[in-house]
Order: C-alpha cells, then structure tokens, then sequence
C-alpha cells in the first residue's frame, strides 16, 4: 500500500532562519511526487513536481528535491509569508487516473 | 492558469437535508476529484470522474454520491447530511495529457452540518 510520511508536524522558524521538511514514501513505482502549500481555510496551492531522483526544483526561497525514498523542502531564509501547511503527494506509476496519496502536511510558522 | 471554483465558501445545513456542492474548472480537464480534509487526517478521497457521466469511488465514497454531466462540472451530493459529515471539502482537476496529473485546487467549501 502506498504510503507518504512528513515530518515534523510543526515547525516554528524565527525569520531568516533556515530549515529543511521531509517526505518519506512508499510506492508501486513513483510516478511523480508534489509539493503544495496550503494556507488556512483554503485550498492546495501546487509547488513542484519531481519525477525521478536527483531532480531538484527552486521557486523564490523553495527548494524541493527527491531520492529514492524521500523528497525534502528547503526553505532558505524564510519570511512570515512562508507561513502556511505543506503538503507532500505522490503519485503511482500503477495508477491509471492520476490518484494521489498525501503525506498529513507540515505546518510553518515564520516569527518576524 | 487553471482555474477551479466551487460553488461556497461555506455552507450550514441540518440533519437530514440533501447537500450539493458543485465544482468548476476552465481547463477543459479529463480528471476531476473530491476530497475532504479533517484535522490529523489529511485529505482523504470520496470519489473521481475521468470522463463525463464516469465515476469511481475513493477511499471514503459511503454517504455520498457525485454527478458528472459535463466536463467541467463535476457535483458532490450528500444523501442525507449527517454531523459527522461537517467537513472542508476540496475539488480538484488534472489532464492525463502530460507526463503526470497535476492535480489543481479549488478554494474549498467549510460544510457544517447541525
């Protein structure tokens, strides 16, 4: 069964300061994994996709990348607008209608 | 840019009532979902539509049923709301025609059910 785990759960970050959140997973055959954000009360907002391992992908302070067994979001220098919930997905090469699996989610908060 | 709309924000029904919530995407997508969002169960699945008038259940299809007509639309029903339905709901779509199905949100609706 697939299977997609984030940690931490939370994180608190004073600004400027840089972390990393991780995603493991287990999948039949990793068709692409995604990284969206999602602030309170609103829906998934998409990031990246990483098909393969070795792929990295930047936008603004983001920056995702992928192994075999787990894909890590770099914040560099956050700011309190990073604040938000994170959440990792995976899609299985098996699967023929594009279903995802998501990971809980990791909420940021980033204190001035 | 894609764009996905669903029909509220929020919604309060009572016991019993039928419930629509209705979705819309631009993007002339094949793929459309639903899902819900619990705190400490993330976003669970209840059914898809890959093409008009198809469907397929999810992880949680039970007390609920959808309706594909046209391909943009795509319409969750509760039977019969019940509280343990109160729930953010989340629409999706995504086009099988690239190399994987990005799926693109809509901006949820909060269903409270009393």
């Amino acid at each position: 069964e697939d299977q997609v785990t984030q940690s931490p759960e939370a994180l608190r970050l004073q600004e400027g300061e840089s972390s990393s959140l991780n995603c493991s997973y287990t999948v039949s055959g990793l068709r692409g994994l995604f990284w969206y954000r999602q602030d309170p009360g609103k829906g998934p907002e998409f990031l990246f996709t990483l098909y393969s391992a070795g792929e990295e992908k930047e936008k603004e302070r983001l920056k995702a990348t992928l192994t075999k067994k787990e894909s890590f979001l770099h914040i560099t220098a956050p700011k309190p607008e990073d604040s938000a919930t994170y959440l990792c997905a995976v899609q299985a090469g098996t699967d023929s209608w594009g279903k995802l699996q998501f990971g809980a989610g990791t909420q940021v908060v980033v204190t001035p | 840019d894609v764009k996905v709309t669903q029909s509220s924000r929020y919604l309060v029904k009572r016991t019993g009532e039928k419930v629509f919530l209705e979705c819309v995407q631009d993007m002339d997508h094949e793929n459309m979902f639903w899902y819900r969002q619990d705190p400490g169960l993330g976003l669970r699945l209840i059914y898809f539509s890959y093409d008009v008038k198809m469907k397929e259940k999810g992880d949680i299809p039970e007390g609920y049923s959808v309706s594909r007509e046209k391909k943009e639309r795509f319409s969750l029903i509760l039977e019969s709301a019940s509280t343990n339905q109160t729930s953010m709901y989340l629409c999706a779509s995504s086009s099988h025609r690239g190399p994987t199905d990005t799926q693109y949100f809509g901006p949820g609706t909060r269903l409270t059910v009393l």
